[in-house]
C-alpha cells in the first residue's frame, strides 16, 4: 500500500518541550516537504527537502527543525522556541520533474 | 471531527446540480496549477492540475479552466454529490520554483 504515513494523528506538548512528528513515504519521491495548516488561511511551507542530507527553510521556519538521512523519512521537531504551535501539520512529497505534491493525512498539535 | 476551514467563502449546492468553485491567482509566471480537495480532518487530495500552455482540462467529472490574462482558475464539477462535500483549493507554482503557494480555499457544501 504506497503512499505517505504521518504519525501521531493527535500530539500533545507541554510547555517548553520538544516534539517530533514523523512522516514516511514510500512513493520512492526525492523532495519533501512540511506545511502547517491553521484556519481560515492556506498553506505555509515550513520546511523543504530536494534530496537525502539537505533541507532548505521556507517561509516560517522559526521554532523549528528537521532532518532528512533518509529518502522515505522527513521527521519535523516542534522546538520549545515555536510559541503558537497549535496547529494542522501536513507532509508533502513530490518528484523532482514531476511537480504535484502529495500529502500525508496529517498530524494535529495541541499545547496541554 | 477538526475544522480546517473557518471563516472561508462558502458554496451552497443540490446534489446533483453543477459546482464552480474559481480561485484567483497572484504570480504572473506560475505556470502550473493544481486543485487540492481536504475533507475535515484530512490532509489534501489532488484533484487535477493544469499547465499554463492549456486552457481547459477534463478529468473525471471535473474540468480546470484556466484565464491567464485575468490570472484566473476554475474548478468545475459534474452531478455534485454529496461526497464531494469538502474544502476545495487551488496551489500555484513557478518555471523552476521549488516553491508553492496555496490559497486559503472555498468550502463546498452539498444538500442532498
Amino acid at each position: 500500500d504506497g503512499g505517505i504515513t504521518q504519525s501521531p494523528k493527535y500530539l500533545f506538548r507541554k510547555e517548553g518541550q520538544n516534539v517530533t512528528l514523523s512522516c514516511e513515504q514510500n512513493l520512492n519521491h526525492d523532495a519533501m516537504y512540511w506545511y502547517r495548516q491553521d484556519p481560515g488561511q492556506g498553506l505555509r511551507l515550513i520546511y523543504y527537502s530536494q534530496i537525502v542530507n539537505d533541507f532548505q527553510k521556507g517561509d516560517i521556519a522559526e521554532g523549528y527543525s528537521v532532518s532528512r538521512e533518509k529518502k522515505e523519512s522527513f521527521p519535523l521537531t516542534v522546538t520549545s522556541a515555536q510559541k503558537n504551535p497549535t496547529a494542522f501539520y501536513l507532509c508533502a512529497s513530490g518528484g523532482r520533474i514531476q511537480e504535484t505534491q502529495y500529502f500525508g493525512p496529517g498530524t494535529r498539535l495541541l499545547v496541554l | 471531527g477538526e475544522s480546517v476551514g473557518l471563516h472561508l467563502p462558502t458554496l451552497s449546492v443540490q446534489e446533483g446540480d453543477n459546482s464552480i468553485i474559481n480561485c484567483a491567482y497572484s504570480n504572473s509566471a506560475s505556470d502550473y496549477f493544481i486543485w487540492y480537495k481536504q475533507e475535515s480532518g484530512k490532509g489534501p487530495q489532488f484533484i487535477i492540475d493544469i499547465r499554463s500552455n492549456m486552457d481547459k482540462r477534463q478529468g473525471q467529472r471535473v474540468t480546470v479552466l484556466l484565464n491567464k490574462t485575468v490570472k484566473h482558475l476554475s474548478l468545475q464539477i459534474a452531478a455534485t454529490q454529496p461526497g464531494d462535500s469538502a474544502v476545495y483549493f487551488c496551489a500555484e507554482r513557478d518555471t523552476g520554483g521549488f516553491k508553492t503557494i496555496f490559497g486559503a480555499g472555498t468550502r463546498l457544501f452539498v444538500k442532498a
